[in-house]
């Protein structure tokens, strides 16, 4: 398995602004992914981000809006930008470990937009 | 495109009985791989059981069994003797081979209470 932590756990934040999530893994992992699941919905991918080249955005996300940094093999930040309503949700940050396509998870960030 | 419908919003069992939670997909790839994921309150996403699918045998973990159908495309999980802290939603999943590494497709999930 793996260990991986972010933060914050949980924020209210305002309409307009921009929030930064944060994602530590326990070891160097070459692929990461970050998942968002709105209230009451299943997980639906966001991007992918490896280390040394900008993210890959799924159909219906994007960079502007989900601005993606991996600044090393076990780090990873997620930016969301402007933010409405719409944008509360949990944010999952994954990992793979194996070469079985397995995906192991964070503990999330709940943003909730007021 | 590939789809995982799970067709049971909600289930419940009673404490040390045996539950079964469903599971369908659909795809045209010959090699895969499907999982069962639970996300409790806390809302962290733990993984319970995985299942390649060029493996006739079922896969098992302890309480938890799968019963993989490839041909029907069904990937069900039993829960033997149920325990209160295995209330939970659970999510089947389904992750393609080399070529779409990382994006799982999701179910809708499946709500799971015990009662004691």
């Amino acid at each position: 398995s793996a260990v991986i932590s972010q933060k914050p756990s949980r924020d209210i934040c305002q309409r307009g602004t921009s929030l930064t999530i944060q994602c530590q893994v326990d070891s160097q992992v070459t692929m990461m992914f970050w998942y968002r699941q709105q209230p009451g919905q299943s997980l639906t991918l966001i991007a992918t981000a490896n280390q040394g080249s900008e993210a890959t955005y799924e159909s219906g996300f994007v960079i502007d809006k989900f601005p993606i940094s991996r600044p090393n093999l076990t780090f990873s930040t997620l930016t969301v930008s402007n933010m409405s309503p719409e944008d509360s949700s949990i944010y999952l940050c994954s990992v793979q470990r194996d070469a079985k396509n397995t995906i192991y998870f964070g503990e999330g960030s709940w943003l909730t937009v007021v | 495109a590939q789809t995982v419908t799970q067709s049971q919003p909600e289930m419940s069992v009673q404490e040390a009985e045996t539950v079964t939670l469903s599971c369908t997909y659909d795809t045209s790839e010959s090699d895969y791989y499907l999982f069962w994921y639970k996300q409790p309150p806390s809302r962290q996403m733990i993984l319970v059981i995985r299942q390649e699918a060029y493996k006739q045998q079922n896969a098992t973990e302890n309480r938890f069994s799968v019963n993989f159908q490839k041909a029907a495309k069904s990937f069900s999980l039993k829960i033997s003797d149920s325990q209160l802290g295995d209330a939970a939603m659970y999510f089947c999943a389904y992750g393609g081979g080399s070529g779409s590494q990382g994006n799982l497709i999701f179910g809708k999930g499946t709500k799971l209470s015990v009662k004691p």
